[in-house]
C-alpha cells in the first residue's frame, strides 16, 4: 500500500518569513496530493491540492509542486502569518480507483509574530 | 448546504462498555470514511464505505470495532468492549464518488475517552 513521510514534524518561522514543508509517497500510481490545514480542536480543511499531471499551483500565499519523479511534494507558505499556524497534514490518493487517501504524520506549524 | 456532523462531540465511557459513533454525511456524498486522530497524530484510516458497501475493513484495529452504514447515507462506528487505548478523535469525513478528485470533507469529529 501507499506510504506517506512528512517532515519536518515542527516548524517555527518568523512572520513574514517562508514556510515549507516536505512529504514523499511510495506508490508510483498515485495521482492526487491535497493538503490539509488543522486548528487546534477543529477538523481538518482542505487549502490546496495537485493532480499528478501538474507540476505545480498556486492559491494566494499557498503554493504546492510535485515531483513525480523523485515522488515527492512540498507545501510553501510565503509572507506567513500568525493564523497560519496550525497542523498541517500532506495525503496521496492511490491510482487504479482508490479512493483512500493516505495522510502524513502532520507538521505543527508555529508562525511568531 | 450542511456539511459533515457528527455526534456525539464528546464521549466519556468505562473501559468494557460498548460505545456507538454517528456519522451524517454531507447530502449526495456516495463515499464515507472513518479515521482515528490520537493526540497529537495524524489521521489513521479505519473504514471506507461506497454506498453502504464497506470494500475496504483494513484499517480497524481490532474485531471490537466494526461499522455500517445505511441507506447510502448515515454511518455508525461501534466499538465493543472499549479499551483504554481506543480513546482517540474519531473523524468521519465524504467525498463524491469520483477517483479523479477525492476531495474529502471532514466532520467535527467525536471525542472519546476511555476511563
Amino acid at each position: 500500500g501507499e506510504n506517506v513521510e512528512q517532515h519536518p514534524s515542527t516548524l517555527s518561522v518568523q512572520e513574514g518569513d517562508s514556510a515549507v514543508i516536505k512529504c514523499t509517497y511510495s506508490d508510483s500510481a498515485s495521482n492526487y496530493f491535497p493538503w490539509y490545514k488543522q486548528e487546534l480542536g477543529k477538523r481538518p480543511q482542505l487549502i490546496i491540492d495537485i493532480r499528478s499531471n501538474v507540476g505545480e499551483k498556486k492559491d494566494q500565499r499557498i503554493a504546492v509542486t510535485l515531483n513525480k519523479t523523485a515522488k515527492h511534494f512540498s507545501l510553501h507558505i510565503t509572507e506567513t502569518q500568525p493564523e497560519d499556524s496550525a497542523v498541517y497534514f500532506c495525503a496521496a490518493l492511490s491510482g487504479a480507483g482508490s479512493y483512500q487517501l493516505t495522510f502524513g504524520k502532520g507538521t505543527k506549524l508555529s508562525v511568531i509574530p | 448546504g450542511a456539511g459533515v456532523s457528527q455526534s456525539p462531540s464528546n464521549k466519556v465511557t468505562e473501559k468494557g462498555k460498548d460505545v456507538e459513533l454517528r456519522c451524517d454525511p454531507i447530502s449526495g456524498h456516495t463515499a464515507l470514511y472513518w479515521y482515528r486522530q490520537s493526540l497529537g497524530q495524524g489521521l489513521e484510516f479505519l473504514i471506507y464505505f461506497q454506498g453502504n458497501s464497506a470494500p475496504d475493513k483494513s484499517g480497524l484495529p481490532s474485531d471490537r470495532f466494526s461499522a455500517e452504514r445505511t441507506g447510502g447515507s448515515v454511518s455508525t462506528l461501534t466499538i465493543q468492549r472499549t479499551q483504554q487505548e481506543d480513546s482517540a478523535v474519531y473523524l468521519c469525513a465524504s467525498s463524491l464518488a469520483s477517483s479523479s478528485r477525492g476531495e474529502q470533507f471532514f466532520g467535527p469529529g467525536t471525542r472519546l475517552t476511555v476511563l
